[in-house]
């Protein structure tokens, strides 16, 4: 069965670039779609963005000139990248294959 | 963006006992092609978050049938007929017909 596991630093500086990879097993990324969502204290569970292997993709507005997310088929991998972050990024990061099987979560703290 | 407003936030609940949870939604979740988004997950401690039911009422797989969905409209319940120990956390609702996808802020289940 597919699993999702993410991946990246666990501390980023404010101003910075948060990256974050999110690795498929036991599936092929060459179907459905592919979610990044967050989960914080403050905001409670936030749906970040979502892209099709194809490369059609849709970001949450409130974010969608700060973040990037795309599609590496032949690692079977798919990215989130934010720009500028502050502490209010702050937050365990969860990739998703469409609504129903989610990562385990990766917490990011942005300080200096 | 689409508000979903649960209700109660806390529930406290007896082993054995059902337990009833309320999601409303600021505008109707039903889209164009008729279906109706709105789902359930569930947080256990320590875990990310599973999805219970799709489009109101359907069970994901693996999921006991002690849960159950109803509703339409801007108006949704999430059942549990007979609250078990593995039952605890905090459940979600979440609506997927309009972008931004959405949230509710979580109903947390515990026993008494």
């Amino acid at each position: 069965q597919v699993q999702l596991q993410e991946s990246g630093p666990g501390l980023v500086k404010p101003s910075e670039t948060l990256s974050l990879t999110c690795t498929i097993s036991g599936g092929s990324i060459s179907t459905y779609y592919w979610s990044w969502i967050r989960q914080s204290p403050g905001k409670g569970l936030e749906w970040i963005g979502y892209i099709y292997y194809s490369g059609s993709i849709n970001y949450n507005p409130s974010l969608k000139s700060r973040v990037t997310i795309s599609v590496d088929t032949s690692k079977n991998q798919f990215s989130l990248k934010l720009t500028s972050v502050t502490a209010a990024d702050t937050a365990v990061y969860y990739c998703a294959r469409r609504k129903d099987v989610w990562g385990q979560g990766t917490t990011v703290t942005v300080s200096s | 963006d689409v508000v979903m407003t649960q209700s109660p936030l806390s529930l406290p609940v007896t082993l054995g006992q059902p337990a009833s949870i309320s999601c409303r939604s600021s505008q109707s979740l039903v889209y164009s092609d008729g279906n109706t988004y709105l789902n359930w997950f569930q947080q256990r401690p320590g875990q990310s978050p599973r999805r219970l039911i799709y489009k109101i009422s359907n069970r994901d797989s693996g999921v006991p049938d002690r849960f159950s969905g109803s509703g339409s409209g801007t108006d949704f319940t999430l059942k549990i007929s007979r609250v078990e120990a593995e039952d605890v956390g905090v459940y979600y609702c979440m609506q997927g017909t309009h972008w931004p996808w959405t949230f509710g802020q979580g109903t947390k289940v515990e026993i008494k």
